[in-house]
C-alpha cells in the first residue's frame, strides 16, 4: 500500500520568507502527484498537479517539483504572506484510481 | 461552474442513529470520490464511482457504510447505527473523465456522534 509522509508537521515563518514543504511516498509507480491547501474546517483546494512524466509545475509564487525515482516532492512558496497560512497536503495517485494523502504540514506565516 | 456541493455542512446525531449525506459533483465530472478526515490526519479513501458504477470500496469500510450514485449524478453516503468513532469530516470530490485531472473537493460534512 502506498504511504505518504509530510515533513515538517508544522512550520512557522515570518512574512516574506521563502519556504519548502516536503512530501515523500513509498511506491514510485505513481500516475500523478497533487498539492492541496486546506483552511480550517473547509475542503481541499488543488494548487498544483504534476504528472509522472513531469519534473515540476509552477503557479504564481508556488513551485512544485517531483523526483519519482526517489519518491519525493517539494512545494516551494516564495515571499510568504499571512494569507498563505493553512494546511498543505500532498496526494499521489497510483495507476488505479485511489489518491493517497499525507497528514499535511500546518503553515503559519507571522505578519 | 458551481463547484462540488455537500449537504448538510454539519450533522449531530446520537449513537445508534442512521445518517445520510449528499454530494452534488461538478456537472460534467463523471468520477466521484468519498473521503473521511479526522483532526490532524489526511483524507482517507472510502469509495469511488465512475458514473453510476461503484468501482472501488475501501477494505476499512465497515458494512454499516453504503454509498450510491443513481443515474451517475449526485451521490449519497449512508452510515447505519452510528458509533462515536464515526465522528469525522466526510469529504466528497469529483474529477473529469481523464484521471490526470485535478480533484475538486466540496466543503465537507462534519459529523459528530454523541
Amino acid at each position: 500500500k502506498q504511504e505518504v509522509t509530510q515533513i515538517p508537521a508544522a512550520l512557522s515563518v515570518p512574512e516574506g520568507e521563502n519556504l519548502v514543504l516536503n512530501c515523500s511516498f513509498t511506491d514510485s509507480a505513481i500516475y500523478n502527484l497533487q498539492w492541496f491547501r486546506q483552511d480550517p474546517g473547509k475542503g481541499l483546494t488543488s494548487l498544483l498537479l504534476i504528472q509522472s512524466s513531469q519534473r515540476e509545475q509552477t503557479s504564481g509564487r508556488l513551485n512544485a517539483s517531483l523526483d519519482k525515482s526517489s519518491g519525493r516532492s517539494t512545494l516551494y512558496i516564495a515571499a510568504s504572506q499571512p494569507g498563505d497560512s493553512a494546511t498543505y497536503l500532498c496526494a499521489v495517485q497510483n495507476t488505479g484510481n485511489q489518491f493517497y494523502f499525507g497528514t499535511g504540514t500546518s503553515l503559519t506565516v507571522i505578519p | 461552474d458551481t463547484g462540488v456541493s455537500q449537504d448538510p455542512r454539519h450533522k449531530i446525531t446520537k449513537r445508534g442513529q442512521n445518517v445520510t449525506f449528499r454530494c452534488d459533483p461538478i456537472s460534467e465530472h463523471n468520477r466521484l470520490y468519498w473521503y473521511r478526515q479526522t483532526l490532524g490526519q489526511g483524507p482517507e479513501f472510502l469509495t469511488y464511482f465512475q458514473n453510476e458504477a461503484q468501482l472501488e470500496k475501501s477494505r476499512l469500510l465497515s458494512d454499516r457504510f453504503s454509498a450510491e450514485r443513481p443515474k451517475g449524478s449526485f451521490s449519497t453516503l449512508e452510515i447505519q447505527r452510528t458509533e462515536q468513532g464515526d465522528s469525522a469530516m466526510y469529504l466528497c470530490a469529483s474529477s473529469p473523465r481523464y484521471s490526470a485531472e485535478k480533484l475538486f473537493f466540496g466543503s465537507g460534512t462534519q459529523l459528530s456522534v454523541l
